[in-house]
């Protein structure tokens, strides 16, 4: 069984980076045929997909979120992480990571709120 | 750009009471279309993959049809803990959630 758990700060300044980690267990993110994804959740609103790498380094976007994101791994540790640039208070949301297998995200961690406010 | 709108945005049903979602796409997406339950401070859980087929340990009392741009899914009679907000979502052209429909206690 696949296991996510996301890490990184609760609380980040406007204009600053938002960093966080995911880290799986269960599973190798080296292995084919998933693609390891970062979605959010703005408080009372719906799931936002903001991107996804593949094991081989590809990486995918979505295109309204593509100039301030970066998805990045570390297979050696079996993680990969997230960095979404120049953050105002409309990034304020829950970030889940979750797996993208063939279509659609089988297992996800329990999300981790990250409020953005000086 | 895939737009899914999901109907109705709430829809208000007794325990026992049979549920039907609907899922619209502003253009084909095959069966390419996965259903997602999520509880309050829970992250979603995937119930349907590929339109019509049941996630590991997901009851048959939940259901999924459809292809192209219309899709259902069908919970057949609603137990105390299926009250919670559906999402649809697709990948055929980018990936994209709908907007969610909650099912509330009447």
């Amino acid at each position: 069984q696949v296991q996510l758990q996301e890490s990184g700060p609760g609380l980040v300044k406007p204009s600053q980076t938002l960093s966080l980690t995911c880290t799986v267990s269960g599973g190798s993110i080296g292995s084919g045929g998933s693609y390891w994804s970062w979605i959010r959740q703005q408080p009372g609103k719906g799931l936002e997909w903001i991107g996804y790498i593949h094991h081989s380094g590809n990486t995918y976007y979505n295109a309204s979120l593509k100039s301030l994101v970066t998805i990045s791994m570390d297979a050696s540790k079996n993680q990969f992480s997230l960095t979404l640039t120049s953050v105002t208070a409309a990034d304020t949301a829950v970030y889940f990571c979750a797996r993208l297998y063939g279509d659609c995200f089988d297992f996800w961690g329990q999300g981790t709120l990250v409020t953005v406010s000086s | 750009e895939i737009v899914l709108t999901q109907s109705p945005a709430t829809l208000s049903l007794s325990p026992g009471e049979r549920a039907t979602l609907s899922c619209r796409a502003s253009q084909s997406v095959s069966i390419s279309l996965a259903w997602y339950q999520q509880k309050p401070g829970q992250a979603p859980r995937l119930l349907i993959y590929d339109a019509s087929n049941r996630a590991t340990g997901i009851p048959a009392r939940f259901s999924g049809s459809g292809s192209g741009t219309d899709f259902t899914l069908t919970i057949s009679r609603l137990e105390p803990e299926d009250f919670a907000v559906y999402y649809c979502q697709q990948r055929t052209n980018w990936l994209a959630f709908g907007g969610g429909t909650k099912v509330e206690i009447k």
